[in-house]
Parts: C-alpha cells; sequence; structure tokens
C-alpha cells in the first residue's frame, strides 16, 4: 500500500467552482504536511503548510486531521490559472522523509 | 524562500553517453538533497537521498552504479546518470531540505529533462 494516497483525477470544474481534494496518508509518525502544485514539466512548487488548525492564504485552504490521517486542499472560485497537478507531501519526524503522493489533476475550464 | 538552482533544463544524448546534472542552492546551505525522477503523468519517485560528505542512500531498484550522486559541499550536488540510455528518459527533479524557519520545507530545482537517442 502506497503511504500516500490521492486521487488522481482528473477533476474538471467550471470557472468559479469550488474544489476539494484529499489525500491520506498511513506512516501515522508523518509530522508535516505540505501541498505543492506542479505545471506539466515543471518543477512541484510549495503551496502551502497543513496545520490540524487549519491553513488559509487567499481562495485556498488547507486542513489536516489527525486522527483520520488524511489532509485536505479546497479551492474556492476557481481560476482557469489553477489547473494543475497538485500533490500532498508527508514529511516523517526524525529521519525526514518526505513521502509525496502521486498527484491530483485539476482543470479548470470557462 | 530559498533557491535550487538545476542545470541543464534539457538534454539530448546518445545512447551509452553519461551525463551530469547539477543541483546548486544558491542563498543556504543544503545538509539534504533528495533526488527524484518522473516519468510522463507519473508521481514523483525518489531515487536517493544524498546528504553532504557521505554516501547517498538509494531506494530500493535504483542502480548505485548507474545513477551516481556526489554531495562533495553544502551548496552542490550532482546526478550522473552513467551509460544512459533510451529507458532513462525521463524528468530528473532535485530538492534540497530548507534550513532555520524553513527547515521542513522541500525547496524543488527546476528539473532536467533528459532524452537519450
Amino acid at each position: 500500500r502506497k503511504e500516500v494516497e490521492q486521487d488522481p483525477g482528473p477533476f474538471n470544474v467550471p470557472e468559479g467552482a469550488t474544489v476539494a481534494f484529499n489525500c491520506t496518508y498511513s506512516n501515522s509518525a508523518s509530522q508535516s504536511f505540505f501541498w505543492y502544485r506542479q505545471d506539466c514539466r515543471k518543477e512541484p512548487k510549495l503551496l502551502m503548510s497543513v496545520y490540524s488548525s487549519g491553513n488559509e492564504d487567499g481562495r485556498f485552504t488547507a486542513q489536516l486531521n489527525r486522527a483520520s490521517q488524511y489532509i485536505s486542499l479546497l479551492i474556492r472560485d476557481s481560476k482557469l490559472s489553477d489547473s494543475a497537478t497538485y500533490l500532498c507531501v508527508a514529511i516523517s519526524g526524525g529521519s525526514y522523509i518526505p513521502t509525496f503522493g502521486r498527484g491530483t489533476s485539476l482543470i479548470v475550464h470557462p | 524562500g530559498a533557491v535550487v538552482s538545476q542545470h541543464p533544463s534539457w538534454v539530448i544524448c546518445k545512447s551509452g553517453t553519461s551525463v551530469k546534472i547539477e543541483c546548486r542552492s544558491l542563498d543556504f546551505q543544503a545538509t539534504t538533497m533528495f533526488w527524484y525522477r518522473q516519468f510522463p503523468k507519473q508521481s514523483l519517485m525518489l531515487m536517493a537521498t544524498s546528504n553532504e560528505g557521505s554516501k547517498a542512500t538509494y531506494e530500493q531498484g535504483v542502480e548505485k552504479d548507474k545513477f551516481l550522486i556526489n554531495h562533495a559541499s553544502l551548496t552542490l550536488s550532482t546526478l550522473t546518470v552513467t551509460s544512459a540510455h533510451p529507458e532513462d528518459s525521463s524528468f530528473y527533479i532535485c530538492s534540497a531540505r530548507g534550513t532555520g524557519l524553513q527547515w521542513e520545507k522541500l525547496f524543488f530545482g527546476s528539473g532536467t529533462q533528459l532524452s537519450v537517442l
């Protein structure tokens, strides 16, 4: 079983829609969590950190649920430019081992 | 944020040649760097973890004699694909662990698209 799982999608939504992605992790020792955005043939770019108390940055909200071992990303008022692949990352404590999910593809259409 | 410079961005080479990819941390010291490869529409696959001044730790199934990693300084790590073959064609990306207040975060190079003819 893969340690970090994501629905690959694609999620195909109209502009202005609200879309949510979930990501589950199996390693209970994971301590740090992030969402990255990756455009085709580009490097992943850090989108935001994820905390149990929630983290909001403009139209983006990330949430961590430690009890259920999942993290979420909510995008409100989707823009065409939000089209990309969104990767969740869980980093284990101690030895700092980052594990990426396979990514969720988002397509925002006019 | 921290900047990681990776080059070359594109490499086209003949089968059997060796290709070196460099990653430099420009404004911080990267004690740990990770090397990934990614096939089209696939996830990032961790190849190896390199720590400055020590041997790299390779993931299962990654040939250490084929993918040579050197992390001789706190700002430079290199990946050499030796005797490249068409099946080695892929997108290779390095990332460095941040320092100070950004110690939890990963910062990526811009990637290298390798095409082996």
